[in-house]
Order: C-alpha cells, then sequence, then structure tokens
C-alpha cells in the first residue's frame, strides 16, 4: 500500500498569508495520478489539482500544485476566507487502488 | 450539468442490510467508474471500491473486500453500495465519486452529495 502522509497536520494561518501543505509518499507515485481536495464542513469535497500540477476547472490561480516522486506539495498564495478547510492529497497505484492522505487543516489563526 | 445524487440519510441496527444509491446524470454514465469513498466521523477519507457501469466490474479495496457489494444498474444510471450486516462501526458519511481517466491522468472530479449512515442499537 502506498501511504500518503501530509504535513502539517493543522496550519493556523490569518487571511492573506501563504500555505504551504505537504504530502509525502511512502514510495514513488507517478504525477499523473496525484490529485489535491478540498473540503468544508458539511460538504464533499472539491477537486483542486490534478496531475500534480493541473488546476481544476474554476480552481482560482492562488492554488497551485507542484512536485514529482515522493514529495508534493500544494500552495495557497494567499488565502481567501472561504479557503480554510481540510485539504486532502490522493494518489493512484498499488492496492488500495487510490488511497488519501490523513488531510490538513488549514484554521483561521 | 454532471450531477451524482445520492439517496438520503439512514438509520439502521446492528446486523441489519442496507443499500445505497448514486444517481448519475448530465453525461453518459457507463462511460465513468464510480467509486466509493467513506469518511468516518471527524476522520479522512477511504477509498472502498470501485464499479465500471459499463460492465459492473468492480475492484475493492482489501479494507472494505467481502464486507461490502458495489452494483450498478446502467438502465438507471445508478451505482448502488449494500451491506448484508451492519456493525455500528459502519457508522460513517459515504461519498459516491465519478472517476475521470483520460489513460494518463485520473482523478475524481463530480462527488455526490454525501449519505449519512448511521448504525446504532
Amino acid at each position: 500500500e502506498i501511504v500518503l502522509t501530509q504535513s502539517p497536520g493543522t496550519l493556523s494561518l490569518s487571511p492573506g498569508e501563504r500555505a504551504t501543505l505537504s504530502c509525502r509518499a511512502s514510495q514513488s507515485v507517478s504525477s499523473s495520478y496525484l490529485a489535491w481536495y478540498q473540503q468544508k464542513p458539511g460538504q464533499a469535497p472539491r477537486l483542486l489539482i490534478y496531475g500534480a500540477s493541473s488546476r481544476a476547472t474554476g480552481i482560482p490561480d492562488r492554488f497551485s500544485g507542484s512536485g514529482s516522486g515522493t514529495d508534493f506539495t500544494l500552495a495557497i498564495s494567499r488565502l481567501e476566507p472561504e479557503d480554510f478547510a481540510v485539504y486532502y492529497c490522493q494518489q493512484y497505484g498499488g492496492s488500495p487502488l487510490w488511497t488519501f492522505g490523513q488531510g490538513t487543516k488549514v484554521e483561521i489563526k | 450539468e454532471v450531477q451524482l445524487v445520492q439517496s438520503g440519510a439512514e438509520v439502521k441496527k446492528p446486523g441489519e442490510s442496507l443499500r445505497i444509491s448514486c444517481k448519475g446524470s448530465g453525461y453518459n454514465f457507463t462511460n465513468y467508474w464510480i467509486s466509493w469513498v467513506r469518511q468516518m466521523p471527524g476522520k479522512g477519507l477511504e477509498w472502498m471500491g470501485r464499479i465500471d457501469p459499463s460492465d459492473s466490474h468492480t475492484n475493492y479495496s482489501p479494507s472494505f473486500q467481502g464486507h461490502v457489494t458495489i452494483s450498478a444498474d446502467k438502465s438507471i444510471s445508478t451505482a448502488y453500495l449494500q451491506w448484508s450486516s451492519l456493525k455500528a462501526s459502519d457508522t460513517a458519511m459515504y461519498y459516491c465519486a465519478r472517476l475521470f481517466w483520460n489513460g494518463f491522468q485520473n482523478y475524481f472530479d463530480y462527488w455526490g452529495q454525501g449519505t449519512l449512515v448511521t448504525v446504532s442499537s
């Protein structure tokens, strides 16, 4: 099983600040199969980034993804009030076929 | 507009059976796999399994194999997640999600609103 470890568990920041979220895989992951999702309380997850760095339709350009191999990053350049949420990375490959990281909560400081 | 609409919340007793549903609309249902994802209270996302609605071929996570059954009825564009004997530990929110796969990338591009399953005696 490919385990995804996200850090930090919680990120306390103020609106306007930059957020950097990490996702580390237990073994190499194809960048094509690395995605990021945002989940707000009481809502379903929403696709943000696919292919490690491509923004999904309608996602603002303050969100960016990067990385390769075992280390991936989601950056939010300037936090807006609606960006405070939980973020999950996800990969495809191995068994089980798809796995998620445990999540990083971005909270208002 | 692509939509996945799930059935409503359920309250069941341990040992009871249950089937929840996920109806797709706004796209050709047989062209995209559907996955089910569990989220236990206050916890993260866990992939349970997937189905290809065109031929009902399934794959399950080892963690869920044998405990749940995923099926689909392509004639009504609906996927199902089924339990034959619920446990209290099955209490969770369950999401269906459409898998986009173009041959070299895949990701869950549309999600249902979730179905809350509560199992309690």
